[in-house]
């Protein structure tokens, strides 16, 4: 069964740390791995975008690495910031799908403390 | 910024009610879906829609109804709402492209989602 799992289910963190955040995952054949962030009551957004050959990327203050291998991921967040605070959403898809079908993890929910 | 949009942001109604939920993109997407997410759990796949006249139903067993006239719009209509369909209900969309870009052609844009009450 395709599965993404994320830890810590949440977290809470002083502006200026930083924080990494996992995700697990089963889906098979692996197409790539998202890292989404979602404010509360919005829709959530593309932060990264990972293929089978990639091993790690950054956009701005977020950079998400890839362990094919292992079925892992993280999303290592630089110096918070109050904003940072939302639900941070792992989306894999596999390689079958030419839907855009993709497993949702539930989210890390991050909050940020002044 | 993705331009997707979805009216209303906030619905309250009693139950047996029809009521339909809009989304509309402006990014010529071929791809459009709807997602049901309640409290800190993962988004389930309800409806999806290739192009014009394609609808399917997804991953999460739905009472919900989609159609798609037009490429821009894809509306959700429930019939009859009841108490067990309130949740938060997010539209996306997504372009077939050909392939190498950036970001991939199957990332998804959602819009600012809808939360439904049902009482």
């Amino acid at each position: 069964k395709n599965q993404v799992e994320q830890s810590p289910q949440s977290l809470i963190i002083l502006e200026g740390k930083n924080c990494t955040l996992q995700c697990n995952y089963t889906v098979s054949p692996f197409s790539n791995l998202r890292w989404y962030k979602q404010d509360t009551g919005r829709g959530p957004v593309s932060l990264t975008i990972m293929t089978f050959s990639e091993n790690t990327k950054s956009n701005g203050r977020y950079t998400a690495t890839l362990d094919a291998d292992t079925k892992q991921s993280s999303l290592h967040i630089t110096a918070s910031q109050l904003s940072d605070s939302a639900s941070y959403i792992c989306v894999v898809s596999d390689r079958g799908s030419t839907l855009g079908r993709l497993y949702f993890g539930r989210g890390t929910q991050l909050t940020v403390w002044p | 910024e993705a331009d997707i949009y979805q009216t209303p942001r906030y619905l309250v109604i009693g139950t047996g009610k029809k009521i339909t939920l809009e989304c509309s993109q402006t990014m010529g997407h071929d791809k459009m879906y709807w997602y049901q997410q309640d409290p800190g759990m993962e988004l389930h796949l309800i409806h999806y829609s290739y192009g014009v006249n394609s609808t399917e139903k997804g991953d999460l067993s739905s009472e919900s109804t989609v159609s798609r006239i037009r490429t821009e719009h894809f509306p959700l209509t429930l019939e009859s709402a009841r108490p067990s369909h309130t949740s938060q209900y997010l539209c996306a969309s997504s372009d077939t492209g050909t392939g190498g870009e950036d970001p991939p052609t199957d990332t998804q844009y959602f819009g600012p989602g809808t939360r439904l009450t049902v009482l």
